[in-house]
């Protein structure tokens, strides 16, 4: 079945540091990838669409200028957390969307802290 | 904006027990999504429903889809400790086609042995 990696898993960082994120779908194509937040005991929230080749489309209340999102190929996306501060710490989860159709295939997710 | 409520938001049941979490959304649906996500986990995609009416069981778990394509449901018969969770229903995001999602706020499944 399809499946999509992160990396890194965990990441801990300074205040004021950026810390990027990759997403990557492993056996199937991608036109589109998605990037979700989810703070403890919380829904997940969607934060932007990534599309490959084209800029991002980002959801209300998200700065794009902040969560930089690259889909440079069709099995890779970036999310650049720019400047992180301690409210950015989240898990970080994205989705890809096969070219061939049917629902979305969820990453393993990344856990940000931002001392 | 589109919204998808989910109660309850809690649930503790003894082993053995049925559970059923609900799915309301405020704006029909093209198609429902519902995850499973384990403590310290992330989503797993259990099933998706399209049809008005829909009817779908996956061993112990019965996913309906209202016929009005607004709400949904999730019955699971006879919980084991394996259940244990936070449950997710999810419909696209805006309208469909290549679309990110809007999440319930789910229901925590807490089961007492």
């Amino acid at each position: 079945g399809a499946v999509v990696s992160q990396h890194p898993s965990r990441v801990i960082c300074k205040s004021g540091t950026s810390v990027k994120i990759e997403c990557r779908s492993l056996d199937f194509q991608a036109t589109t990838m998605f990037w979700y937040r989810q703070f403890p005991k919380q829904s997940l929230m969607l934060m932007a669409t990534s599309n490959e080749g084209s800029k991002a489309t980002y959801e209300q209340g998200v700065e794009k200028d902040k969560f930089l999102i690259n889909h440079a190929s069709l099995t890779l996306s970036t999310l650049t957390v720019t400047s992180a501060h301690p409210e950015d710490s989240s898990f970080y989860i994205c989705s890809a969307s096969p070219a061939s159709g049917g629902p979305s295939c969820f990453g393993p997710g990344t856990r940000l802290l931002v001392l | 904006g589109q919204q998808v409520m989910q109660i309850p938001q809690y649930q503790h049941v003894q082993e053995g027990e049925d559970f059923t979490t609900y799915c309301n959304s405020s704006t029909t649906l093209s198609n429902i999504q519902w995850y499973k996500q384990r403590p310290g986990g992330h989503p797993v995609f259990l099933i998706q429903l399209v049809k008005s009416g829909e009817v779908k069981k996956q061993k112990r778990l019965t996913f309906q889809f209202g016929e009005a394509k607004k709400n949904s449901s999730l019955h699971i018969t006879a919980t084991q400790t394996t259940d244990v969770g936070t449950y997710f229903c999810a419909g696209p995001h805006s309208g469909g086609g290549a679309d990110g999602l809007t999440f319930g706020k789910g229901t925590h499944l807490i089961i007492q042995p």
